[in-house]
């Protein structure tokens, strides 16, 4: 019973194009959500996330769209940079500080150059 | 700051011997996580800390796997007996209380079970 799930296992653009990375979920009591990024043989870090209030949060090239009614929510990188294969992980918390982060699957994104 | 320390960062064992897996948070930090990584199932919360204290382990999958966290600067991960469906990578990440967002994670130890 996955409760945020990521529906492409992968996915590859060609380089300076838009990559569109999407996830749904489930639990409508999530309200804080959150994009890891994941090298080989490393830990995730964190790229961007997304509080309930809004609906798009921008960080330079990456951008974070949040639909509630929908329950679903995409990152978009533009452009894409081959540096930026990796594998990347959706994820959802509630309100508080006790919730814990729920993570996807993971799609892992190939930028071809 | 180090980050979070993982150690080891591989392990191989054989089927039925204890693991321990070892995770030194980011000084200042709260909370702590530990993950396990498949390819089946992602990443999955095994065990979460709040102020050295478990808060839940629901998703500790069997009686093998237990955890501790004897101060705010060490926890470990203990699977006895160990079996080889326990492969996987393991991950520890903290936070600070407050902050159950941004999880800062450890590089991982990559468990095979033979």
């Amino acid at each position: 019973d996955q409760q945020v799930k990521q529906n492409s296992p992968s996915l590859s653009v060609q380089e300076g194009r838009i990559s569109i990375l999407n996830c749904d979920y489930t639990n409508s009591m999530f309200d804080y959500f959150l994009w890891y990024k994941k090298y080989p043989a490393e830990g995730p870090t964190f790229l961007i996330s997304i509080s309930s209030i809004k609906d798009k949060n921008e960080d330079g090239r990456f951008t974070v769209f949040l639909n509630k009614s929908a329950k679903h929510l995409s990152l978009h990188i533009v452009p894409s940079q081959p540096g930026d294969s990796a594998v990347y992980f959706c994820a959802a918390s509630g309100r508080t500080s006790y919730d814990k982060v729920i993570f996807g699957p993971g799609t892992s994104l190939s930028v071809i150059p | 700051d180090a980050g979070v320390i993982q150690s080891p960062r591989h392990e191989v064992t054989e089927m039925g011997q204890e693991v321990t897996l070892r995770c030194k948070p980011i000084s200042g930090h709260n909370s702590l996580f530990w993950y396990r990584q498949t390819m089946m199932r992602g990443l999955e919360l095994l065990i979460y800390f709040n102020n050295n204290v478990p808060i839940d382990d629901s998703g500790m999958p069997e009686d093998r796997f237990s955890a501790k966290m004897p101060n705010a600067s060490f926890s470990t991960l203990k699977i006895q007996p160990s079996e080889p469906r326990d492969s996987a990578v393991y991950f520890c990440a903290s936070t600070r209380t407050g902050h159950n967002t941004e999880a800062f994670f450890g590089q991982g130890t990559r468990l095979t079970v033979v």
